[in-house]
């Protein structure tokens, strides 16, 4: 069955530093996400992309994120100056149906800002 | 504004009860309403949506437009349902805090 893969799983960075956390969605997808999970705290919405632009995003995605697809298959979140708030586990999803499809999530990626 | 509710961060029964986790949401228009589920150690992944009205591993979930709730019920509950269960509105989800569902044998 395809799945959702995020690399890294763990992303160690220190404070400043440039991040990109990569995510192949599944290939036949066309609406991609982008969640983190602070720990103890809820999954928050981050951001949404089709047809190559953001669709919609959260007041969480500022200036410092940004998303791509840089070829057919991967999806990438960049933050530009690593926070230590940013810490987190990001997830990425994949869906064919924005509206009432199920999301597939991938297996987060773990940031730890230092 | 569209906000997600789930009352309990844990929930503990023994198995063979029954289980019912709450979900309370803030929606204007016509919601969309998931439970997710977290297994240890594995991916989020749906359990049921309101729309497909169906009953997968045992759960199902009545939206109830009045008390604005999506509360999720199983008659008796097995050791393998341990996991954490999210309630999401939307499409871009709005995830609810999650309750830690806990079977014990």
């Amino acid at each position: 069955e395809p799945e959702v893969t995020q690399t890294p799983s763990h992303q160690v960075t220190q404070m400043g530093q440039e991040v990109i956390l990569r995510c192949v969605p599944i290939s036949n997808h066309l609406y991609f996400y982008w969640y983190r999970q602070i720990l103890g705290q809820k999954v928050e919405f981050l951001v949404s992309f089709y047809n190559n632009e953001i669709s919609e995003k959260s007041e969480i995605f500022d200036d410092q994120f940004s998303v791509e697809r840089p070829d057919g298959s991967n999806f990438t979140l960049k933050i530009r100056s690593t926070k230590l708030e940013d810490s987190a586990m990001y997830f990425c999803a994949s869906t064919e149906d924005a509206a009432e499809g199920e999301q597939y999530f991938g297996p987060g990626t773990r940031l730890t800002v230092t | 504004a569209q906000r997600v509710t789930q009352p309990e961060k844990l929930l503990s029964v023994f198995k063979g009860a029954p289980v019912e986790l709450k979900c309370n949401y803030s929606y204007s228009g016509s919601p969309e309403l998931f439970w997710y589920v977290q297994y240890s150690r594995q991916r989020l992944q749906l359990l049921l949506r309101h729309i497909s009205r169906e009953s997968i591993k045992g759960f199902t979930a009545d939206l109830n437009k009045g008390e604005t709730s999506f509360h999720l019920k199983k008659p008796f509950a097995q050791e393998e349902d341990s996991a954490m269960y999210y309630c999401a509105l939307g499409g871009k989800l709005i995830f609810g805090q999650g309750t830690e569902l806990s079977v014990k044998p």
